[in-house]
């Protein structure tokens, strides 16, 4: 398995630029999330999907966030305008729902300047 | 969800014993105990998960006491290469009813030569 893919890796941008994070879950999963992480908050679970319906986007800051998931295989997140605050390290997650574990991505770090 | 409290940092040297409690007061009948372990700039890693007594695998056990209201997760003779932010997450991993995965601020451990 090639596990959970996220590009880019890193991404330098200025505010107000339109930011977007892709992921692509491993074959034969049906659940995805998006996380967050910061050294002042941890790791925060952002949204939901599962079979590609969002379930929970309470934990979208706010609405310059949004996410989709058109299939099985590919998901994005949103972040238009970005601010510097935004800057962290975004990890997308799968999991097969009969089993439970999490897949993590190597994660995208993005600095907003 | 039911709410988790670990130490916030522990120390250790090479070949001791670790073992990582995590307090879960409120867990819920359908609720499991489940383990990650990240390494810096890499997405959390599943260890292992239980739901009571004990459960082994080639990486760590696990100890849950009878009344599930807290977990230890036990790492035999520990290397540096253990060095990582360990999480303990309580929830229903098999559930349809759409857990969220909460991962609280986690353990940082440390291990020295």
């Amino acid at each position: 398995d090639a596990g959970v893919i996220q590009s880019p890796r890193h991404e330098v941008t200025e505010m107000g630029q339109e930011v977007t994070l892709r992921c692509k879950p491993i074959s034969g999963h049906n659940s995805l999330f998006w996380y967050r992480q910061t050294m002042m908050r941890g790791l925060e679970l952002l949204i939901y999907f599962n079979n590609n319906v969002p379930i929970d986007d309470s934990g979208m800051p706010e609405d310059r966030f949004s996410a989709k998931m058109p299939n099985a295989s590919f998901s994005t997140l949103k972040i238009q305008p970005s601010e510097p605050r935004d800057s962290a390290v975004y990890f997308c997650a799968s999991r097969r729902d009969s089993t439970g574990e999490l897949f993590f991505g190597e994660g995208s770090r993005l600095t907003v300047l | 969800l039911a709410k988790t409290t670990q130490p916030i940092s522990m120390d250790s040297y090479e070949g001791q014993e670790v073992n990582i409690t995590c307090s879960h007061n409120n867990i819920a009948t359908n609720d499991y105990i489940t383990w990650y372990q990240q390494f810096p700039s890499q997405g959390p890693r599943f260890i292992i998960q239980g739901y009571k007594t004990k459960v082994t695998n080639e990486v760590a056990s696990l100890f849950i006491p009878a009344d599930r209201k807290s977990s230890t997760l036990s790492l035999p003779r520990v290397s540096l290469s253990d060095t990582a932010v360990y999480y303990c997450l309580v929830g229903d991993p098999l559930g349809t009813g759409f857990q969220k995965l909460v991962f609280g601020t986690g353990t940082r451990l440390l291990v020295s030569p």
